[in-house]
Parts: C-alpha cells; sequence; structure tokens
C-alpha cells in the first residue's frame, strides 16, 4: 500500500526558513510527479507546487515563485520543501501528494496524499 | 487560471439522503480533467472521482460523478454516517491547478 509521510513541521518567525520532507514507499517512487498542496487553517486547498519524476521538471505557484524550492532523492524515496522568507499568509497545514501524470493528461489527478503538518508563522 | 465555484456552501442533509453538488468552472475543463475529493476534519483530501466520472480504487459506488466542459456534478446517492465532510473539486486540464473552496455536507 503505497504511503506518504511528511515530516518537519514546526513554528517560525516571518522571515525565517523550514524545510519539510515528505517519505514515500509503497510504489515506484521515480514513476510519479510529487505535490505540495497547502490549507490554510478553514480554509480551501491551494496547489503549490509539483516535480516530475526525475526531477528535471517543476512548477511552482506565483504565491510562493522565488521563496520555495521543490526537489527530491529518488534514492531515499523523500520529497522536500524549502520554504524561505515566510510569511504570516504561508501557515497553513502542508500535503504532500502524488500523481501518476502531468498538468493535461488523463492521470494528473492526486490519488494519495500524506497526513499533513501544520506550519505556523508567526512573531 | 480556471476559477472552479462550488454551490451551495453547505448541505444539512439526513443519512439515506441523495444528494448532488455542483461545480461550475470560468472556463472549459480540458477533456474534463476534473476530480472530486473528500476531507474530514483533520484528515487528509481522499481521492473520489477522477476525469469527471470516474471512481478512484476503493470508493463505494454510491458515489458518482458527471458533467462536462464547465458543469460538473458529484451525486452521493444514499448518504450513509461517514459521507459527512467537505468535497473539493479540482481540475488538472491546465494550469495551474485549481481547487473549489468546498461543499460541507453536515447532518441534519
Amino acid at each position: 500500500e503505497e504511503r506518504l509521510v511528511e515530516s518537519g513541521e514546526g513554528s517560525v518567525q516571518p522571515g525565517g526558513s523550514l524545510r519539510l520532507s515528505c517519505a514515500a514507499s509503497g510504489f515506484t517512487f521515480n514513476n510519479y510527479m510529487m505535490h505540495w498542496v497547502r490549507q490554510a487553517p478553514g480554509k480551501g486547498l491551494e496547489h503549490l507546487s509539483a516535480i516530475n519524476g526525475n526531477g528535471d521538471s517543476t512548477y511552482y505557484a506565483d504565491s510562493v515563485k522565488g521563496r520555495f524550492i521543490i526537489s527530491r532523492d529518488n534514492s531515499k524515496n523523500t520529497l522536500y520543501l524549502q520554504m524561505g522568507t515566510l510569511r504570516v499568509e504561508d501557515m497553513a497545514v502542508y500535503y504532500c501528494a502524488r500523481s501518476a501524470g502531468s498538468i493535461g493528461t488523463r492521470y494528473g489527478y492526486l490519488d494519495s496524499w500524506g497526513q499533513g503538518m501544520l506550519v505556523i508563522v508567526s512573531s | 487560471e480556471i476559477v472552479l465555484t462550488q454551490s451551495p456552501g453547505t448541505l444539512s442533509l439526513s443519512p439515506g439522503e441523495r444528494t448532488t453538488l455542483s461545480c461550475r468552472a470560468s472556463q472549459s475543463v480540458s477533456s474534463n480533467y476534473l476530480a472530486w475529493y473528500q476531507q474530514k476534519p483533520g484528515q487528509a483530501p481522499r481521492l473520489l472521482i477522477y476525469g469527471a466520472s470516474n471512481r478512484a480504487t476503493g470508493i463505494p459506488d454510491r458515489f458518482s460523478g458527471s458533467g462536462s466542459r464547465t458543469d460538473f456534478t458529484l451525486t452521493i446517492s444514499r448518504l450513509e454516517p461517514e459521507d459527512f465532510a467537505v468535497y473539493f473539486c479540482q481540475q488538472y486540464g491546465s494550469s495551474p491547478r485549481t481547487f473549489g473552496q468546498g461543499t460541507k455536507v453536515e447532518i441534519k
């Protein structure tokens, strides 16, 4: 059974940095695109970033472009999100998720999600 | 960017009832690449429907999706106690992937 387990949640001050990790198991990690999605308290879902299977193509939402970096280590079956210059509005639960295909393809939906982890940005 | 508008915001229903949730797109969703997710409090979203009408693995057949281009619906034929949750639609036909704001199905 596929499993995604996030780690790295924490509390940081505005302007600070944090790295999130997502450990994958139960599937062939490098066959899947991986994603980060966040949900601010009481709000909806926002797709933040994506990376293809071999890590050479990435996507960022405008809200995090230039501040966040997505990466993956296929030898460790792990996805990362390096978050910098954090703002109060970045406070949210962050989920990692996978898709078998990229945007605009029949398998572009998110079929497995991690449990989520809370990132608090506050002074 | 495709904006997805879900309606209604909240549904108050009883177990055993049938319900239909709406997701309307600001422009046509390419190839009907629209998904529905269920989210319960404190849990991650769970994929229910992809490609507008295909049930994901393990999803009961009381859940069905339909629609095309700009108008999509999720129908729950007979609400079970575990179905009371928030439901999100998402389009993955064009960048950026966008989600609707959600419909909460609550117990009446």
